[in-house]
């Protein structure tokens, strides 16, 4: 059964640091890997898939890595700003529809 | 247009009501989910409607029941529920409902049973 982990729960940083969440999967046989940002009480917003065959994808400030054989994805956010709090999900697609959801980060950017 | 809709975005119900849930999508996806989200915890999904039949439910109590009329289109009938069915309910869609496939969220109905 697919597990998805993500360290760390929570992390506070002040405005203008580089800063990387991480996810770890159990089986690597997947699909995609995506990232997803949740403000308080609202719906998902996806940021970033990386397909399986890829290492990278890269938006803006953000930098997201794969490294199938080793079960584990970095989220990078460069130069964070107060605007990028909220909670970042990361997500993974094996065999089937179904998304397979970590806990989430909780990311607080001080002013 | 890349957006999913939901309606309402808040709903407050009685145990004995029944009520339901609305979402939609025009992007053309041929699959549609319902995920429901406790507080602080990640969305578990409940059903898959993949080209407007059933395809997946995780075991969900017989009070919610999907039906999802046309393509675009995804209800949760609510009947019955208790106070612990209060929490986010999250609708999907994606282009095929196969793997891999992008899914895109709406913004939720927050749901509160007293």
């Amino acid at each position: 059964k697919q597990e998805v982990t993500q360290i760390p729960a929570a992390l506070s940083v002040p405005e203008g640091e580089n800063l990387v969440l991480n996810c770890s999967f159990t089986d690597s046989a997947i699909y995609n890997l995506q990232w997803f940002r949740q403000d308080p009480g609202k719906g998902l917003t996806s940021l970033l898939l990386i397909q399986s065959s890829q290492r990278e994808q890269t938006s803006g400030r953000l930098n997201a890595s794969l490294d199938k054989s080793s079960g584990r994805s970095t989220l990078y956010i460069a130069a964070s700003q107060p605007g990028d709090s909220a909670t970042y999900l990361c997500a993974v697609q094996g065999g089937s529809e179904k998304l397979v959801f970590g806990k989430g980060t909780k990311l607080t950017v001080n002013p | 247009d890349t957006e999913v809709t939901q309606t309402p975005k808040h709903l407050v119900m009685g145990m004995t009501n029944k009520k339901s849930l609305k979402c939609e999508q025009h992007m053309g996806h041929r699959a549609m989910y319902w995920y429901k989200q406790k507080a602080k915890k990640p969305p578990e999904l409940m059903f898959v409607y993949s080209y407007e039949k059933l395809s997946i439910n995780e075991s969900v109590p017989s009070r919610f029941s999907p039906e999802c009329p046309n393509s675009s289109l995804l209800n949760l009938h609510l009947h019955a529920l208790q106070p612990e069915d209060s929490a986010l309910y999250l609708c999907a869609s994606s282009q095929e409902g196969r793997a891999p496939d992008t899914q895109y969220f709406g913004p939720g109905t927050r749901l509160t049973v007293l």
